[in-house]
């Protein structure tokens, strides 16, 4: 059974800061990487994949990977309200086959 | 313009029915799946297809079929409605490669089964 844990929340931040968001899998020939967010009431929509080890940028996002600790995060830098959202992990094989999601973090940026 | 339509939006229905779950998307992706979600929960996966006449099931999929005979159309279809399939349903259109990644979802289905 493979599995996609994510750290409890929810979780909250003030405006401006760093949110950390972690997520680690069992299965180690997992492949590509990805993070949603979601807002309440709302479908997923996809803001990074990743799929080779460290640090990958885009915009005020970095998502991070370790393989070796089978471990992917996501850094949000200065953090806004309209940040507020639960964010997915999912993790997959090659071609992004067969995603399995994690249960999501629920992050609040405090004005 | 990227678009994935979902009909209907709201469906409320009685046990024992057959119903189906229209989806259509109008980027012309490859992939495109069927996820189950319950407020707060993660999505599983319940069907995918990887193009036209292709598809696979994923962890729930015992109680429905899905079709792709079109690349723009995966309609996933439960043959007998039980209250637990009571959920939202979430349809997704994917393609690209590692360095460039495309998904969108659709708007969703509820689903009430009573």
């Amino acid at each position: 059974q493979k599995e996609v844990e994510q750290n409890s929340g929810p979780l909250s931040v003030p405006e401006g800061a760093i949110a950390s968001l972690n997520c680690t899998y069992s299965d180690r020939g997992s492949q590509s990487f990805f993070w949603y967010r979601q807002y309440s009431g709302k479908s997923p929509e996809l803001i990074m994949s990743i799929y080779s080890n460290g640090d990958k940028e885009d915009g005020r996002f970095t998502a991070q990977l370790n393989k070796a600790s089978q471990y992917v995060s996501l850094l949000i830098r200065d953090s806004q309200p309209s940040d507020s959202a639960t964010y997915l992990c999912a993790v997959g094989g090659g071609s992004a086959r067969q995603l399995t999601f994690g249960s999501g973090t629920q992050l609040t940026v405090l004005p | 313009e990227a678009d994935i339509y979902q009909t209907p939006r709201y469906l409320v229905i009685g046990t024992g029915k057959k119903i189906t779950l229209e989806c259509s998307q109008t980027m012309g992706h490859d992939k495109m799946y069927w996820y189950q979600q319950d407020p707060g929960m993660e999505l599983h996966l319940i069907h995918y297809s990887y193009g036209v006449n292709s598809t696979e099931k994923g962890d729930l999929s015992s109680e429905s079929t899905v079709s792709r005979i079109r690349t723009e159309h995966f309609p996933l279809t439960l043959e007998s409605a039980r209250p637990s399939h009571t959920s939202q349903y979430l349809c997704a259109s994917f393609t690209g490669a590692q360095s460039s990644y495309e998904q969108y979802f659709g708007p969703g289905t509820r689903l009430t089964v009573t």
